[in-house]
């Protein structure tokens, strides 16, 4: 099946200073890539869905001046957690996704997930 | 409000024993239907999913699901539980229309007896 990659898989950071989290769709072009973040042992809260080329659009209660995503090409979208504070600290995960069919027929892919932790 | 629930945090089976993971969804459209698994540390992987037709769905590495409308279920199963099932899976509902987002259960962690 296809392959969506985040990069780093873990990253520690002072408080105050950002972080960038890569995904990357290997094998396909994703015109939609969603960020999800999850807190431990709870379920995965979207926080945003990126579409190429355009602004991306942020469920409510996501700051988006705090999480900054950027979707530049068909296969690289970043999520930038802009001065990171302890709470920031938790486990995001991208998805990606191919064409514009039905939502899921194997078009939807998972990332491994980026943990950060913010001291 | 569109939400999906998975009643128990947490289910501990023998293996080789059976398995029924239970969702509940309620969505106003017709839904699409999800089950992920995810390992500690890991990303989620799709081991079935659910459209329309036969409700009965088969998965990879011997899930199935079944789609009961009236209940508002899509519980899943597995006959004979093996000890590297031990993981933590989600249900999770998305529309047509909705442009793959999708909503999520709370997720069941599953432990596996020797």
């Amino acid at each position: 099946g296809a392959v969506v990659s985040q990069h780093p898989s873990w990253v520690i950071c002072k408080s105050g200073t950002s972080v960038k989290i890569e995904c990357r769709s290997l094998d396909f072009q994703a015109t939609t890539m969603f960020w999800y973040r999850q807190f431990p042992k709870q379920s995965l809260m979207l926080m945003a869905t990126s579409n190429e080329g355009s602004k991306a659009t942020y469920e409510q209660g996501v700051e988006k001046d705090k999480f900054l995503i950027n979707h530049a090409s068909l296969t690289l979208s970043t999520l930038t957690v802009t001065s990171a504070h302890p709470e920031d600290s938790s486990f995001y995960i991208c998805s990606a996704r191919t064409g514009t069919g039905l939502v899921g027929t194997g078009e939807l892919f998972f990332g491994e997930g980026s943990r950060l932790t913010v001291l | 409000a569109q939400s999906v629930t998975q009643p128990d945090i947490h289910i501990t089976v023998s293996e080789g024993a059976s398995l029924e993971l239970r969702c509940n969804y309620s969505y106003g459209a017709t839904p699409y239907l999800f089950w992920y698994v995810q390992s500690p540390g890991q990303g989620l992987q799709l081991l079935l999913k659910y459209f329309s037709g036969d409700t009965l769905v088969q998965g990879i590495k011997g899930f199935e699901a079944e789609f009961k409308r009236s209940q508002s279920s899509f519980n899943l199963r597995k006959p004979s539980v093996h000890w590297s099932d031990a993981a933590e899976y989600f249900c999770a509902v998305g529309a047509r229309g909705q442009g793959g987002k999708l909503i999520f259960g709370q997720g069941t962690e599953l432990s596996v007896k020797p």
